[in-house]
């Protein structure tokens, strides 16, 4: 995990409010992915950004929920109206491409946003 | 049909045991074959990962690869304590473009001293 940072670690909401989670990839990675982790149901993708763009945004609800990785600066997952369902970890895991065998280099996963609402 | 299933646990097993850990998936487009390692309220760290089929060892863990049976597992000799973590099987076509990881659920080992 070394090299990718969240923040918060944790974050409380009451329902209604907006969430903004953070990862600041590693150094030299510009491909960053989003997952959630729900107790008994595993880590589900969510999206996939590079730098100002985004790839694949195919797992991630419709509604209510958005992500960026700006030029400069970390990237952000944000929830607005936060609702109870939207407890969960959540994970993103930075990587830079390259060709296997170097797999083994490219993805590193940050420690996590654990976002309780009330 | 789920594309990955895991059997969750909890696995407890003495120290010193073979731990076996395995997986299932139904896409046959699957080329890459992972297992992560996920200590309590940390990220999924990789462990070992595999192309296409066969085995793959690293120290204590062994990974192996059955494409015509679409199932993977994970081996580890001479359990440690330091072992007891939540292990995560994770599958991709082809990751370094940015394709999909599908994660299993997860397994729970605890490795009792």
């Amino acid at each position: 995990n070394a090299g990718v940072m969240q923040n918060p670690r944790h974050l409380v909401r009451r329902r209604g409010q907006e969430a903004r989670l953070r990862c600041s990839p590693m150094k030299g990675h510009s491909h960053v992915y989003w997952y959630r982790q729900l107790p008994e149901e595993g880590l589900k993708f969510m999206v996939y950004l590079q730098k100002e763009n985004i790839i694949d945004e195919s797992g991630m609800p419709k509604e209510r929920f958005s992500a960026e990785f700006p030029k400069e600066g970390p990237s952000i997952l944000r929830i607005q109206q936060v609702v109870r369902g939207d407890s969960a970890a959540y994970f993103c895991a930075s990587f830079t491409s390259g060709r296997a065998p170097v797999l083994q280099e490219t993805q590193y996963f940050g420690p996590g946003t654990r976002l309780l609402v009330l | 049909q789920k594309e990955v299933e895991q059997d969750p646990g909890p696995l407890s097993v003495p120290e010193g045991a073979i731990v076996s850990l395995n997986c299932t998936y139904s896409n046959s487009a699957f080329q890459y074959f992972m297992w992560y390692r996920q200590y309590s309220r940390k990220g999924p760290e990789l462990l070992m990962y595999t192309y296409s089929s066969g085995n793959k060892e690293d120290g204590r863990f062994t990974a192996q690869v059955d494409k015509s049976s679409k199932y993977i597992s994970l081996f580890i000799r001479d359990s440690q304590p330091s072992d007891s973590a939540t292990y995560l099987c994770a599958f991709s076509s082809s990751p370094n473009t940015g394709n999909q990881f599908y994660f299993g659920t997860g397994t729970s080992l605890t490795v009792i001293p």
